[in-house]
């Protein structure tokens, strides 16, 4: 299994919503990613997960929530979000987390309303 | 701050055609530089990984080198194909393990 899946493929959620986005993988990396990609724009990392640490925070703001776990599962928790959230958010995973390549998932295209 | 630009923005050639895309990057500290490809609404595809130790990698009809010492890397794609056609991502691995990306080129491949 050579692929990061992610789930669901498209979601649409009101500002006072709670949702979940989820992502995994079973090729044995130990690290994680969550970036965010705006139209016509390069994707914008957000968080990094090595050995199911939290290693980075990209000054996100709080209303995004990531969880790890376990090595092969990484989800983002959504809470009040605002409409400009709305954007593609992208998993990637790596064997581990420096200098290797970075397998991305197909996304999750959000809408905020 | 490590910046990554590419250019051309666009670039519409037709079929059969060879090309270059180039990216270009502030900071020579670098861990290794990817290549990727995007279609329309859809995740990141990695074409080539060159390590910041090597100076080219090669994939099918694709070449990628870089040049560590002047920040710069070209990607070129020999006999292009319709199926080409996409947006095509430099990005650059720094402390941290952070993939700092390029703004992409816009392939059309025009048959």
């Amino acid at each position: 299994d050579t692929e990061v899946t992610q789930t669901p493929k498209h979601l649409v959620m009101g500002m006072t919503n709670k949702k979940s986005l989820k992502c995994e993988q079973h090729m044995g990396h130990r690290a994680m990613y969550w970036y965010k990609q705006k139209a016509k724009k390069p994707p914008e990392l957000m968080f990094v997960y090595s050995y199911e640490k939290l290693s980075i925070n990209e000054s996100v703001p709080s209303r995004f929530s990531p969880e790890c776990p376990n090595s092969s599962l990484l989800n983002l928790h959504l809470h009040a979000l605002q409409p400009e959230d709305s954007a593609l958010y992208l998993c990637a995973s790596s064997p581990r987390a420096l200098g290797e390549t970075q397998y991305f998932g197909p996304g999750t295209r959000l809408l905020v309303l | 701050k490590q910046e990554v630009t590419q250019i051309p923005a666009a670039l519409s050639v037709p079929e059969g055609e060879n090309l270059v895309l180039n990216c270009s990057f502030t900071d020579s500290a670098i861990y290794n530089l990817q290549w990727f490809r995007q279609d329309p609404g859809k995740g990141l595809t990695s074409l080539l990984l060159i390590q910041s130790s090597q100076r080219e990698q090669t994939s099918g009809r694709l070449n990628a080198s870089l040049d560590k010492s002047s920040g710069r890397s070209t990607l070129y794609i020999a006999a292009s194909q319709p199926g080409d056609s996409a947006t095509y991502l430099c990005a650059v691995t720094t402390s941290g393990s952070r993939l700092t990306f390029g703004e992409g080129t816009q392939l059309t491949v025009n048959p």
